[in-house]
């Protein structure tokens, strides 16, 4: 199977505060990282598919680049709405593995 | 809209078997892929497998493989995972997504979840 790593595992952040989110895979998955958001109590949402592609009706403060190996998750303006855990997902080679998730709170 | 929809929370005791179903909204899930995703108490997103609803071709991820079922009703659009011998370690919410493209790469539309409790 494909490892996924996340850093930080979490982080505290003030609103408005530029955020990254690292996601790194363990062989070459070209571009096929997806990005999901979840909520507490909820279940998770596609933000970023094929690495840098936004879901429709996600907000464009999100956005998703790299490939191969390496791939971030930049919130431009972090914004209140944005607590939740932050999962990467490799969908390159079967079975198609998360990463450990990243836990985003407001300062 | 497409939605899924999950059946409901599930108590059962260690040794029993249980079978939860994801039911789709649309006739057009007939040609999606459907993956299940387990997520333990207080922990990440696990994926567990993924099903074809037009043919029921089925993937597993060896971690739960011969552990688990998935299969699917295409005629209404549900699919389900089942389990012959449950263990305490199945406790966990289990969630039913779509594959937005030709193979459940990415998971656009989720299910509510299905929280399942083994304990004796």
């Amino acid at each position: 199977d494909i490892q996924m790593t996340q850093s930080p595992s979490s982080l505290s952040a003030s609103v408005g505060d530029r955020v990254t989110i690292t996601c790194q895979a363990s062989q070459d998955i070209t571009d096929y990282l997806n990005w999901y958001q979840q909520k507490p109590g909820e279940a998770p949402n596609l933000l970023i598919y094929d690495a840098s592609h936004l879901e429709i009706g996600v907000p464009s403060r999100f956005r998703g680049s790299g490939s191969g190996t390496n791939f971030n998750l930049i919130i431009s303006s972090l914004q209140p709405e944005d607590v939740a855990t932050y999962y990467c997902q490799q969908s390159d080679h079967l079975p198609f593995t998360f990463g450990p998730g990243t836990k985003v709170d407001i300062k | 809209e497409v939605q899924l929809v999950q059946s409901g929370a599930e108590v059962k005791k260690p040794g029993e078997s249980l079978k939860i179903s994801c039911r789709g909204s649309s006739y057009s899930l007939d040609t999606s892929w459907i993956a299940w995703v387990r997520q333990m108490p207080g922990k990440g997103l696990e994926w567990m497998g993924i099903i074809y609803l037009g043919d029921s071709d089925t993937r597993y991820s060896p971690s739960f493989q011969g552990q688990v079922t998935i299969s699917a009703d295409k005629s209404i659009t549900t699919a389900y995972l089942h389990w012959s011998n449950l263990k305490a370690s199945d406790t966990a919410m289990y969630y039913c997504a779509r594959g937005r493209d030709g193979f459940g790469r990415a998971l656009d539309i989720w299910g509510q979840g299905t929280m399942v409790t083994v304990s004796s």
